[in-house]
């Protein structure tokens, strides 16, 4: 019980394109997700916190207006990079809080702009 | 800001030895506390939960927490070859439910 679905599991995409990156929650309802960015040799980074019907809240440093977040359903968040650079490229992870299983990560999504 | 340190390492145990994981975190609010294992290119999976003071026991591992002293172990018994992998240690509190994590400790376990 308690899995996140995440797609893709890896995307390349040219610079100055948007890529879309998916998590369902498959068998609880997630109100809140978290998502994550980590780069080579470091550790997750929180990037945002996303809430069902509401506004994301995004981390310091973290360009709103860059990363889009939508979390129209308790099951479903996703997270937009628009116009991406190669700086860009890195490795996309998404987290939801399931009750008393504590938090459960989606397989992640490797992103590499060309 | 919330901190939490690991030992980057690497460790390295020999296959049946214990291998003991360090975490220490700065905020004394912290409630929850957690060992996450991630393989290279994969994300973390969830290995032992702690919210109280003692240790708490699953299977081959052991998690330790320390809330006074602010610090967080995971020992892992009879180190098997796929056990080689890095641990993050992740920490929470309060209603926002956010998780700091640590950079992870690198684990080789040789056969």
């Amino acid at each position: 019980g308690a899995v996140v679905s995440q797609h893709p599991s890896r995307v390349i995409c040219k610079s100055g394109t948007s890529v879309k990156i998916e998590c369902r929650s498959l068998d609880f309802q997630a109100t809140t997700m978290f998502w994550y960015r980590q780069f080579p040799k470091q550790s997750l980074m929180l990037m945002a916190t996303s809430n069902e019907g509401s506004k994301a809240t995004y981390e310091q440093g973290v360009e709103k207006d860059k990363f889009l977040i939508n979390h129209a359903s308790l099951t479903l968040s996703t997270l937009t990079v628009t116009s991406a650079h190669p700086e860009d490229s890195s490795f996309y992870i998404c987290s939801a809080r399931a009750g008393e299983k504590g938090y459960t990560f989606g397989s992640g999504t490797r992103l590499t702009v060309v | 800001q919330k901190e939490v340190e690991q030992n980057s390492g690497p460790l390295s145990v020999p296959e049946g030895a214990i291998a003991s994981l360090n975490c220490t975190y700065s905020d004394r609010g912290s409630q929850s506390f957690f060992w996450y294992r991630q393989y290279s290119g994969k994300s973390p999976e969830l290995i032992m939960s702690i919210y109280s003071n003692g240790d708490k026991e699953d299977g081959r591992f052991t998690a330790q927490l320390n809330k006074a002293s602010q610090y967080v172990s995971l020992l892992i018994r009879d180190s098997q070859p796929s056990d080689s992998a890095t641990y993050l240690c992740a920490v929470g509190g309060g209603s926002n439910y956010k998780l700091t994590f640590g950079k992870g400790t690198l684990l080789t376990v040789n056969p």
